[in-house]
């Protein structure tokens, strides 16, 4: 089976950085994915990664390290806008099944 | 231009209707799928369709049946429903099954009384 665990909510500052974790179990790993939902919206992609090391994407960055069984997202300069849930998933390479986080909810005040 | 549209956006029903939920996609996507968000936020796959072929079926009960006409369109049917069913369901699609990124609909709210 699958175990991904992620930080339940976060709270950070308008133009702060946050840093959100997210450990995983999984047998055929086959990539790590990052996705951003707004209260009522739907998921939409934010990053992927396969192999060790950092991706970055303008003001979020996602960073992998296998070994560890270990991802994080990295949002700076933050905005309200960014004030959504975050989801963690990964991804096994038998029937390349997505498998998502329970998700963390950031809250960005002024 | 919507690219993944899924109809109703609400569905409030009664225990024991049968109802079912529709998935359209216009990106040429080979790959479609419908997952379960619960109260409790976590999103999880219930089935996903490659060119029409079931390719993903998870442990889902059998009150719950996917038809993909064509590529394009994905409905899910639910027989019987139970209060336990009341969810979010996501529609999404994505180029292939190995794909990076997948494209969600907005949700069908399902509340089930």
């Amino acid at each position: 089976g699958q175990n991904i665990d992620q930080p339940t909510e976060m709270t950070a500052t308008e133009g702060a950085i946050v840093q959100i974790n997210c450990t995983y179990q999984t047998s055929g790993f086959n990539g790590l994915f990052w996705y951003q939902q707004h209260a009522g919206e739907a998921p939409t992609f934010l990053s992927y990664n396969v192999l060790d090391g950092l991706e970055e994407k303008g003001r979020f960055s996602s960073f992998l390290s296998r070994s560890k069984g270990y991802s994080y997202l990295l949002l700076k300069e933050l905005q309200m806008k960014d004030s959504a849930s975050y989801l963690c998933a990964v991804r096994r390479a038998a029937g390349n099944k997505l498998t998502f986080g329970g998700g963390t909810r950031v809250l960005v005040k002024p | 231009d919507t690219a993944v549209s899924q109809t109703p956006k609400y569905l409030v029903t009664q225990m024991g209707n049968d109802k079912s939920i529709k998935c359209e996609q216009n990106l040429g996507h080979d790959t479609m799928y419908w997952y379960k968000q619960d109260s409790k936020k976590f999103l999880k796959i219930m089935f996903s369709y490659n060119n029409k072929e079931l390719i993903i079926n998870e442990t889902v009960p059998n009150r719950f049946s996917p038809k993909s006409p064509d590529k394009a369109h994905l409905n899910l049917h639910i027989n019987s429903l139970e209060l336990g069913d009341s969810a979010v369901y996501f529609c999404a699609s994505s180029q292939g099954p190995g794909s990076t990124e997948a494209f969600f609909g907005q949700g069908t709210r399902l509340t089930v009384v």
